[in-house]
């Protein structure tokens, strides 16, 4: 079993719809979970980090997080064709541990 | 402005041929790292570095080897390049106390090997 697991997709959704992107994971050692935002052909981006269980917003973007069901969520308010990228959740331990990325989920928002 | 760089973006060669992929960082981050992403798989981390002189092999077997005499550069080389070897390769940094271990990572390299 892989330590984080993400559905590649991609996933196609009309301009404005509520976008739900998820990870599940098995290693309870996990504190500190991030998603990425890459563009194509640039490297991936740090769009937000939360740590341990609960909710953080930022703009049109909600990071969710329950511990208690191994499972991340970003979700996308009025999402827009400028949202159009991959999608990479990862998740570390904290510290000098190297944070473990899932492979990412190609996101298509059309107009 | 502090970035990552990597060159060349496009690489292709063939087999047989030794090659060097460049990573440098202006941001005076101490770690550094090599991944292999291939489409719709995950960032495989394949080397990393925590400061000058040091480098260790990440998850992912490979028959690359890097170097840090450097802060700023972290250079990846190939002896014999095979086209197994074929992929993307992102550099990234991150600097030392930071919790969350924030990478930064640059465009990448695509190397094809024919």
């Amino acid at each position: 079993q892989k330590e984080v697991e993400q559905d590649p997709g991609p996933l196609s959704v009309p301009e404005g719809a509520i976008v739900s992107l998820n990870c599940t994971y098995s290693n309870s050692a996990f504190q500190y979970f991030m998603w990425y935002r890459q563009y194509s052909r640039k490297g991936p981006e740090l769009l937000m980090y939360t740590y341990s269980s609960g909710n953080k917003e930022d703009g049109r973007f909600t990071a969710q997080v329950d511990k208690s069901s191994k499972y991340i969520s970003l979700f996308i308010r009025d999402s827009q064709p400028s949202d159009s990228a991959t999608y990479l959740c990862a998740m570390s331990a904290g510290g000098s541990y190297i944070p473990t990325f899932g492979r990412g989920t190609s996101l298509i928002v059309h107009p | 402005e502090a970035d990552i760089y990597q060159t060349p973006r496009y690489l292709v060669i063939g087999t047989g041929k030794k090659i060097t992929l460049e990573c440098s960082q202006t941001m005076g981050h101490d770690k550094m790292y090599w991944y292999q992403q291939d489409p719709g798989m995950e960032l495989h981390l394949i080397h990393y570095s925590y400061g000058v002189n040091s480098t260790e092999k990440g998850d992912l077997s490979s028959e690359s080897t890097v170097s840090r005499i450097r802060t700023e550069h972290f250079p990846l080389t190939l002896e014999s390049a095979r086209p197994s070897h074929t992929s993307q390769y992102l550099c990234a940094s991150s600097a030392a106390g930071v919790l969350y271990n924030e990478q930064f990572f640059g465009p990448g390299t695509r190397l094809t090997v024919l």
